[in-house]
């Protein structure tokens, strides 16, 4: 069974810091792996999206590079700036079962 | 296109209430997914159709929760009876099978069970 962990499970940072956010999963047989962000009492925002046979994947600020040998992929986050605040969770599809299996999300909060 | 479409968008009920939830998935997405997300547990994945038939209801909680898609365009989540521990907020996600652009997920409907 599928199982993915983001460590840690806060981060407070001042603005301006470059971030890095952790994903890790068990089973590394999977279709792709998607970055969502959500703000408090509103729903998921898709930030990046990594196909399996893909090293990363960049918009703006954000960079997500997928090691699927070792299970893990990274979101890099430059220049934090406090709208970036939000929790952010990483998301793996098992492809055929079509189906996304979340981690736990990281909150994070950029101090001005 | 308006994205995924979830209503209502809070819903506050009384215990052994009958509540539906409802989706409206992006068109031609031909996938539709009920998650679950509480602080405990974190985002639970409860059923998901597949060209509007149920493919895995293994996460539905108990016979208490059913779910339906009578066409392309529209998903129902029914609890009935509701009691105290559905409250949660429940999303709705879409996508297109083998295209690999990702899931869309809707604003969600919060739901307060007293």
């Amino acid at each position: 069974k599928q199982e993915v962990t983001q460590i840690p499970a806060a981060l407070s940072v001042p603005e301006g810091e470059n971030l890095v956010l952790n994903c890790s999963f068990t089973d590394s047989a999977i279709y792709n792996l998607q970055w969502f962000r959500q703000d408090p009492g509103k729903g998921l925002t898709s930030l990046l999206l990594i196909q399996s046979s893909q090293r990363e994947q960049t918009s703006g600020r954000l960079n997500a590079s997928l090691d699927k040998s070792s299970g893990r992929s990274t979101l890099y986050i430059a220049a934090s700036q406090p709208g970036d605040s939000a929790t952010y969770l990483c998301a793996v599809d098992q492809g055929g079962s079509e189906k996304l299996v979340f981690g736990k999300g990281m909150k994070l909060t950029v101090n001005p | 296109d308006a994205g995924v479409i979830q209503s209502p968008r809070h819903e506050v009920t009384e215990m052994g209430q009958e509540v539906t939830l409802r989706c409206k998935p992006i068109s031609g997405h031909n996938s539709l997914f009920w998650y679950r997300q509480t602080m405990m547990r974190g985002l639970e994945l409860l059923i998901y159709f597949n060209n509007n038939v149920p493919i895995d209801d293994s996460g539905m909680p108990e016979d208490r929760f059913s779910a339906k898609m009578p066409n392309a365009s529209f998903s129902t989540l029914k609890i009935q009876p509701s009691e105290p521990r559905d409250s949660a907020v429940y999303f709705c996600a879409s996508t297109e099978t083998g295209v690999n652009y990702g899931y869309t997920f809707g604003s969600g409907t919060r739901l307060t069970v007293v």
